[in-house]
């Protein structure tokens, strides 16, 4: 079976400071994976997607980079945190589609880390 | 105006009762899902939709393509079904709504 990790689930940080959230996936090969931001009282918004190693797709322009080291491994940072960061991150991933196929049943959620950065 | 708006935003309901959450969308999409986040904060994916209807349990989802449209029923509604329940749409890349908080009473 396939399955989400994400850590740490809480990170207290102040203003200024570098950080890293660490997601890694098992139980497949090749997923796309992404990151998605809460903030209170907001929606999802996604942050960055990624197809396969090295390969990474910002959606909003932000201090946050995104990194994918490994087939399964998708690493967020930041170099100096401000206070609009803090939120909920959530890592998903899905299966690969080939083309010409349909869309997987499901987008997977890690179980998220709560940032607040004060 | 968001690309995906749901309603309603809050909802109480006795145990027992049938819900309905609705989503309309704005943007073409490739397939609709309704997601269920707990207040830890935990996201679960229920449905994914690209036409009619699916049913799980007491959960029961539709989307007509046409009118951009899908519902979220719940049948027998229980306290644990007490969790905020997000539609998002899209494919390779998500629109999400702001989520709709529900809370069953015993």
């Amino acid at each position: 079976s396939q399955t989400i990790h994400q850590w740490p689930a809480t990170l207290v940080q102040p203003v200024g400071s570098p950080l890293s959230l660490e997601c890694t996936v098992e139980g497949t090969s090749n997923p796309n994976l992404y990151w998605y931001r809460q903030a209170a009282g907001r929606g999802l918004q996604l942050l960055f997607y990624s197809v396969g190693i090295g390969q990474i797709s910002s959606e909003v322009p932000q201090n946050l980079s995104a990194s994918r080291p490994q087939d399964r491994q998708f690493i967020l940072s930041s170099k100096k945190l401000l206070l609009s960061d803090s939120g909920f991150y959530l890592c998903a991933w899905d299966p690969i589609r080939l083309a010409g196929m349909a869309p997987s049943d499901e987008q997977f959620f890690g179980p998220g880390t709560r940032l607040t950065v004060l | 105006k968001n690309e995906v708006e749901q309603s309603p935003q809050n909802l109480t309901a006795q145990e027992g009762e049938f819900i309905t959450i609705n989503c309309s969308y704005s943007v073409g999409i490739s397939a609709l899902h309704w997601l269920q986040q707990h207040p830890g904060g935990g996201i679960v994916s229920l449905f994914m939709l690209s036409s009619g209807k699916k049913k799980h349990g007491r959960l029961i989802a539709t989307i007509n393509i046409q009118e951009k449209h899908s519902s979220l029923h719940i049948t027998a509604s229980h306290p644990r079904d007490s969790a905020v329940y997000i539609c998002a749409v899209g494919g390779n890349q998500f629109y999400f709504g702001t989520g709709t908080s529900l809370t069953v009473i015993p």
